[in-house]
């Protein structure tokens, strides 16, 4: 979805390096999530954001976080990349609803492959 | 944790039907979503039901739940090449989160 961009597409780094992966919105959307993408796992919640002031741990917070600069942007960081870090990152988007249901239909950017060599 | 079961592989010929199937263990689960990644590409959401319904059709999409089994499939009808892609199952449940199956790799043959 092109309302979704995500920078960079593709990116190789070395085991301790510090990376950023970035996520911009359009959609005008509250929410905005990160996920990792390993195959056969299907998609895994790592952080997520209901609002500028709010940041919560997803299911595999561990090694990475997140800031939420703006409510147009929300930033992945590995603070030292490890090789079980390879994998292809997603940002998501959604709206603010009520209980539930498609109001609350997340919506995903292109994706970031990262490889941690 | 809550769990969202698919096989992993589909191989169907061109304009036969596709049946992807899923099972989650949410017995809270509000909605449930199918989506779709093409290579190289993001989630594109295909469809949804609500969990108080039984069908949904939606053109060539038919969404089946079965809420006592915990069972969700989604049929493709006259299948093409251009519907090969992973599918994705998801259901919504408590917190309003996502959890996603590990998808279905659909292979359409000519």
């Amino acid at each position: 979805d092109a309302d979704v961009t995500q920078t960079p597409r593709n990116r190789i780094t070395k085991t301790g390096k510090r990376i950023m992966l970035e996520c911009s919105q359009t959609k005008g959307h509250d929410r905005m999530y990160w996920y990792r993408q390993d195959p056969g796992l299907g998609l895994r919640l790592i952080y997520y954001s209901f609002d500028v002031k709010d940041i919560n741990k997803g299911e595999i917070s561990d090694g990475y976080s997140v800031s939420r600069q703006a409510q147009a942007k929300f930033s992945l960081s590995l603070e030292s990349a490890i090789p079980n870090q390879t994998a292809l990152y997603f940002c998501a988007t959604s709206d603010r609803g009520t209980s539930g249901g498609v109001w609350e239909t997340q919506y995903f950017g292109p994706g970031t492959r990262l490889l941690v060599l | 944790g809550e769990d969202v079961e698919q096989s992993l592989f589909l191989s169907v010929r061109e304009g036969d039907s596709s049946v992807i199937n899923c099972t989650y263990t949410d017995s809270s689960s509000t909605y449930l979503y199918w989506y779709k990644q093409e290579p190289g590409a993001g989630l594109q959401l295909l469809t949804y039901i609500f969990s108080n319904m039984d069908m949904k059709q939606d053109q060539r999409l038919t969404v089946l739940l079965n809420k006592k089994d915990k069972h969700l499939s989604l049929r493709i009808a006259d299948t093409q090449t251009g519907d090969s892609a992973i599918y994705f199952c998801a259901e919504m449940g408590a917190g309003n989160m996502l959890t996603f199956g590990g998808g279905t790799r659909l292979m359409v043959k000519p």
